[in-house]
């Protein structure tokens, strides 16, 4: 059984459009989290949610917005699509946020090309 | 505020010889560390950390790091390599974020490529 999954795994859409990236974890966590990783694979968190919560927003554009509807599903919704968006996006989750040291398990990733 | 560097974007080693990827970091109380290994096209998978228990830590598949804080480095080693090995490895460290939260800071990355 997969333990964080995202859909779709390629995205290609033209500049301007909106687009959403859905994760699921199975394992129970209480945590989960959006990173991006540029082209030179630099990988950045985005942000952070702790049952359902949101506690971590590293100074993302606000056309990018996450939802959590529950513990296990941490979407991402991207508003007017721009070139710089091109990516991929990996969500993760871990157990209880308040503990530094607990492993993040990170799903499979998703590649968005913006033409 | 925490943060890493990992020295070498590229580390190319024959297959069966000595794997070395150098990370060091930089943090003004005790640092929580790790290494993630991507393999192409996948996700990050934890391959170790360190959490202040043991200054040698092993990992999966074969890897260890020892952690040193005078030199503040946490670099990463694999006696001998395999063609399996071969993937993108990020050191990271963990910073606190306001509270009782906390966020992972990835260094730039070293790319391992293993020679036959």
């Amino acid at each position: 059984d997969t333990a964080v999954s995202q859909t779709p795994k390629y995205l290609v859409t033209q500049m301007g459009n909106d687009k959403s990236i859905k994760c699921e974890q199975n394992l129970g966590h209480d945590t989960m989290y959006w990173y991006k990783q540029d082209s030179k694979k630099f990988l950045k968190i985005m942000f952070s949610y702790n049952n359902k919560e949101l506690i971590i927003n590293e100074t993302v554009p606000n056309r990018f917005s996450p939802k959590s509807p529950d513990k296990a599903h941490l979407n991402l919704h991207i508003n007017s699509l721009e070139l710089g968006d091109s990516a991929v996006y990996f969500c993760a989750s871990s157990q209880e946020a308040e503990v530094p040291y607990n492993e993040q398990f990170f799903g499979p990733g998703t590649r968005l090309t913006v033409l | 505020a925490q943060s890493v560097t990992q020295l070498g974007s590229h580390v190319s080693v024959s297959e069966g010889a000595l794997v070395l990827l150098r990370c060091n970091y930089s943090s003004s109380v005790p640092p929580y560390l790790f290494w993630y290994v991507q393999y192409p096209n996948q996700g990050l998978q934890l391959l170790l950390k360190y959490t202040s228990a043991a200054t040698l830590v092993k990992g999966i598949n074969g890897f260890e790091a020892e952690f040193k804080k005078s030199e503040t480095s946490f670099h990463l080693t694999k006696p001998s390599a395999h063609m399996r090995d071969a993937a993108e490895y990020f050191c990271a460290v963990i910073q606190a974020h306001g509270g009782s939260n906390y966020k992972l800071t990835f260094g730039k990355g070293t790319l391992l490529t293993v020679n036959p």
